[in-house]
């Protein structure tokens, strides 16, 4: 079976400052996906970025990128330049490629990122 | 706007009770699931829909139902047989079968026991 690490409970960051999030993650899959959701105190979930396992380019979305090592099963979030309203939990999440419906996602227990001005 | 309607927001389950959870979209999608989340831990698959009249287990099925007669419309019912119902619960939809669409998640509804 699969399965999402995240091994910091909690994180810091001071406004305007880079912080990297950690996740590991356990398949012998080769087709998959990878993903960080944000979950502001709202409690709503948003979509920060997304990781195809075969495209060897890092994905990124504005001041999010991440650093996806396939062989070492590792998929890190890092927020440039944060911001107050980055404070929120974040999970990162794995789905099967191949025949994996879209809502299957595994989720690991995730972190609270906290911004101090 | 389009989106994904929980309701309620809040809401309380006595003992032996059944209880059903609302989840109504109009973004036209033809997949749904439901997820449950207690404090400290990520999301668990309670249950997830297709398409219309069909729906399949996820990992956390035991104690809880669900229906799909319409599209735009997946309740969950929570039965007395969910020992330890107290969690928050999220509603998502998605297009079915398209790698590159995104999950979208309603705003939840927080269940607890009197």
């Amino acid at each position: 079976a699969q399965t999402v690490t995240q091994s910091q409970p909690e994180m810091s960051v001071q406004e305007a400052e880079t912080v990297t999030l950690s996740c590991t993650y356990d398949t012998s899959e080769s087709d998959y996906y990878l993903f960080w959701y944000k979950q502001p105190p709202s409690r709503q979930m948003i979509l920060v970025i997304r990781q195809e396992a075969y495209k060897q380019q890092n994905a990124t979305e504005n001041r999010f990128s991440v650093n996806f090592q396939k062989a070492a099963k590792s998929f890190s979030l890092k927020i440039s330049d944060s911001q107050l309203g980055d404070a929120a939990m974040y999970f990162c999440a794995y789905r099967r490629g191949y025949g994996g419906s879209q809502g299957n996602l595994i989720f690991g227990k995730g972190t609270k990122l906290s911004v101090k001005p | 706007d389009g989106g994904i309607t929980q309701s309620p927001k809040y809401l309380f389950r006595k003992e032996g009770q059944n209880v059903t959870l609302s989840c109504e979209q109009n973004l036209n999608h033809d997949a749904m699931y439901w997820y449950r989340q207690d404090p400290g831990q990520g999301l668990r698959l309670i249950y997830y829909s297709q398409i219309v009249n069909d729906f399949q287990k996820g990992d956390i099925a035991e104690g809880y139902s669900v229906s799909r007669e319409k599209k735009e419309s997946f309740p969950l019912t929570v039965t007395s047989a969910q020992k330890n119902p107290t969690a928050f619960y999220l509603c998502a939809s998605s297009i079915a079968w398209s790698d590159y669409e995104k999950l979208f998640f309603g705003s939840g509804t927080q269940l607890s026991v009197l």
